[in-house]
């Protein structure tokens, strides 16, 4: 059980282009989705925090018009990266928590690995 | 605000031999704290955690780690390291304000070697 997915786990993509990511929790309901990045080496930064229903909450310096969060059912939020430049180059992965579960567990997708040419 | 400090960001051991991956936190509150392993191009796998009760606390993989509130530590170990727990080991600590969301901090990463 909780598991969530992710997709695609990689992809390349040409610059000035829009990358959409997927992440489902297949098992579970997820009110609360959250979105991080991870560089070569290094830790996960939170990106935004996703509610169901409502508009994501996104950390101090990252721009919300360039990384767009929809979050429109319990199972399913998207993080699309609009105008991708090589520099947005970087492993991206979603987690859920579980309200059903322990309090402040988070289950973590596989990961997408995006290449901006 | 939180924070989680990591000593070591790469520690090598000796198949069998101990492991011991170091987590000191910051927390203006009680804390529920997280060990994680990320193998290479992987998403994070849930190794153990503390929220209340038990300060010892026992994960898969014969990994465990205990909360010392007085030392705001949270260290992992292993009594006998094998190859396959070769990975990057991340601790955090989450946010268990009234806002609720319960977001994870993370620690910088600890890299495990293992050495046949």
């Amino acid at each position: 059980g909780a598991v969530v997915s992710q997709h695609p786990s990689w992809v390349i993509c040409k610059s000035g282009t829009s990358v959409k990511i997927e992440c489902r929790s297949l098992d579970f309901q997820a009110t609360t989705m959250f979105w991080y990045r991870q560089f070569p080496k290094q830790s996960l930064m939170l990106m935004a925090t996703s509610n169901e229903g409502s508009k994501a909450t996104y950390e101090q310096g990252v721009e919300k018009d360039k990384f767009l969060i929809n979050h429109a059912s319990l199972t399913l939020s998207t993080l699309t990266v609009t105008s991708a430049h090589p520099e947005d180059s970087s492993f991206y992965i979603c987690s859920a928590r579980d309200f059903s579960r322990a309090v402040g567990e988070q289950f973590f997708g596989p990961g997408t690995r995006l290449t901006v040419l | 605000a939180q924070s989680v400090t990591q000593l070591g960001s790469h520690v090598s051991v000796s198949e069998g031999a101990l492991v011991l991956l170091r987590c000191n936190y910051s927390s203006s509150v009680p804390p529920y704290l997280f060990w994680y392993v990320q193998y290479p191009n992987q998403g994070l796998q849930l190794l153990l955690k503390y929220t209340t009760g038990a300060t010892l606390v026992k994960g898969i993989n014969g990994f465990e780690a205990e909360f010392k509130k007085s030392e705001t530590s949270f260290h992992l170990t292993k009594p006998s390291a094998h190859m396959s727990d070769a990975a990057e080991y991340f601790c955090a600590v989450s946010d268990v304000s009234g806002a609720g969301s319960y977001q994870l901090t993370f620690g910088k990463g600890t890299k495990l070697s293992v050495i046949p």
